[in-house]
């Protein structure tokens, strides 16, 4: 069965470090890939999404993830991190199925330490 | 300003009572979704439909009910067969697929009902 993983339900940073979110796909098919953040009580936001074209893809509040192929990933990183990012953050995949309902990870929440 | 709306914000439920959670949407939309989020599970998919009078289970249908009669609202039933049914639940909507400029386009979600069982 295709799956979403994403390594880590907890990562703490620093402010102003390195942000880096994991997420690995399981399918012989490339998905379309999507990474979406929460906030405690609130829907879900979009940060970025892959479909076709390049590979690196660049999102919202200063986020972007790569897809690589070749290691089923979509990692989501951000170069500074800030306290405003403390949130829930989701992996989704979907592949080019009639269903096109979204597949998503278990959700890694990002604490900020100042 | 378009959008999803669902209600109510926070729902409680006496055991072996049927419960309907209101969803909303006003951006022309055809596709629509409900989630079921439950701590360190992620969301997880109980029905969605594509198209004004039809709907499809998805993979957690058990005690669940939908209609779609108009294509702004997709109200979700949580029947008393639903064994636990306590969690955040969501609501999401999307241009239908093979629509729009890509041939995928992404899902935008409500605010989120939370229901509790007592």
């Amino acid at each position: 069965a295709q799956s979403v993983t994403q390594l880590g339900s907890h990562v703490s940073v620093s402010e102003g470090a390195l942000v880096l979110l994991r997420c690995n796909y399981s399918s012989s098919v490339p998905p379309y890939l999507f990474w979406y953040v929460q906030y405690p009580n609130q829907g879900l936001q979009l940060l970025l999404k892959y479909t076709t074209g390049a590979t690196l893809v660049k999102g919202i509040n200063g986020f972007e993830a790569e897809f690589k192929k070749s290691e089923t990933s979509f990692h989501l990183t951000k170069p500074s991190a800030h306290m405003s990012d403390a949130a829930e953050y989701f992996c989704a995949v979907t592949w080019d199925t009639g269903r096109r309902a979204l597949t998503f990870g278990s959700g890694t929440r990002l604490q900020v330490q100042p | 300003d378009g959008g999803i709306t669902q209600s109510p914000k926070y729902l409680f439920r006496k055991e072996g009572q049927n419960v309907t959670l209101s969803c909303e949407q006003n951006l022309n939309h055809d596709a629509m979704y409900w989630y079921r989020q439950d701590p360190g599970q992620g969301l997880r998919l109980i029905y969605y439909s594509q198209i004004v009078n039809d709907f499809q289970k998805g993979d957690i249908a058990e005690g669940y009910s939908v209609s779609r009669e108009k294509k702004e609202s997709f109200p979700l039933t949580v029947t008393s067969a639903q064994k636990n049914p306590t969690a955040f639940y969501l609501c999401a909507s999307s241009v239908r697929p093979g629509q729009g400029t890509s041939s995928y386009n992404e899902q935008f979600f409500g605010p989120g009902t939370r229901l509790t069982v007592l």
